[in-house]
């Protein structure tokens, strides 16, 4: 397995300011196979970012994705209420794993 | 719009075969591939597998001696089926459209329990 390793585990932040999560493989992720969720409490996971870097259909630009080969970041330009949620990479190798998440709460 | 809904038993017996249905709406299940995902409480998401239309499937190895995922094309329906459950396998599962590198479309989530 390539395991996907998030930090940190809880970002405390206010509405307006920008959120960095990383994401770290334990081995080479090809940036094609590198996709970025958020999940809301009861809800299914939604697709932000794949590619690495490639926004989904109908995500505001403020979310945007970079990294290649083991380290990747998912940047939120500045929060909005509604962005406060846990967040999920994902890698596809021979099969697909999941990072643990990071919990963006309001500070 | 593609909307997946997972439907089957909320509660199973240990031992017992956990089996789960995603039924697609708008949009044809041909041509995708078509994942099963579940989330355990406090851990994080875990792939089990996935199928395309030609019946091709690939399982990830901690599921698969005892996984099998199906699909009826006629119906737009796929399949999950878990065979000798515990509470270990207690979970929201997921089914998703998969094209390969990424989930884009999920169903809402099916909790099963795995009790006596």
């Amino acid at each position: 397995d390539i395991v996907l390793t998030q930090s940190p585990g809880t970002l405390s932040l206010s509405p307006g300011e920008r959120a960095t999560l990383s994401c770290r493989a334990s081995r080479t992720v090809g940036s094609a196979f590198l996709a970025w969720y958020q999940q809301k409490p009861g809800q299914a996971p939604r697709l932000l970012i794949y590619a690495a870097s490639n926004r989904a259909t109908g995500i505001p630009d403020r979310f945007s994705g970079s990294g290649s080969g083991t380290d990747f970041t998912l940047t939120i330009s500045r929060l909005e209420p509604e962005d406060f949620a846990v967040y999920y990479c994902q890698q596809y190798g021979s099969f697909y794993t999941f990072g643990q998440g990071t919990k963006l709460e309001i500070k | 719009q593609v909307q997946l809904q997972e439907s089957g038993p909320g509660l199973v017996k240990p031992s017992e075969t956990l089996s789960l249905t995603c039924s697609v709406s708008g949009g044809s299940i041909s041509g995708h591939y078509w994942s099963w995902i579940r989330q355990s409480p406090g851990k994080r998401l875990e792939w089990i597998g996935y199928i395309h239309n030609d019946g091709t499937t690939n399982y990830h190895p901690s599921f698969e001696s005892r996984v099998t995922i199906s699909i009826d094309t006629s119906k737009n329906q796929f399949s999950l089926k878990l065979s000798s459950v515990t509470a270990a396998d207690t979970a929201v599962y997921y089914c998703a459209r998969d094209d390969g590198i990424r989930f884009d479309y999920w169903g809402h989530g099916s909790l099963v329990t795995v009790s006596s």
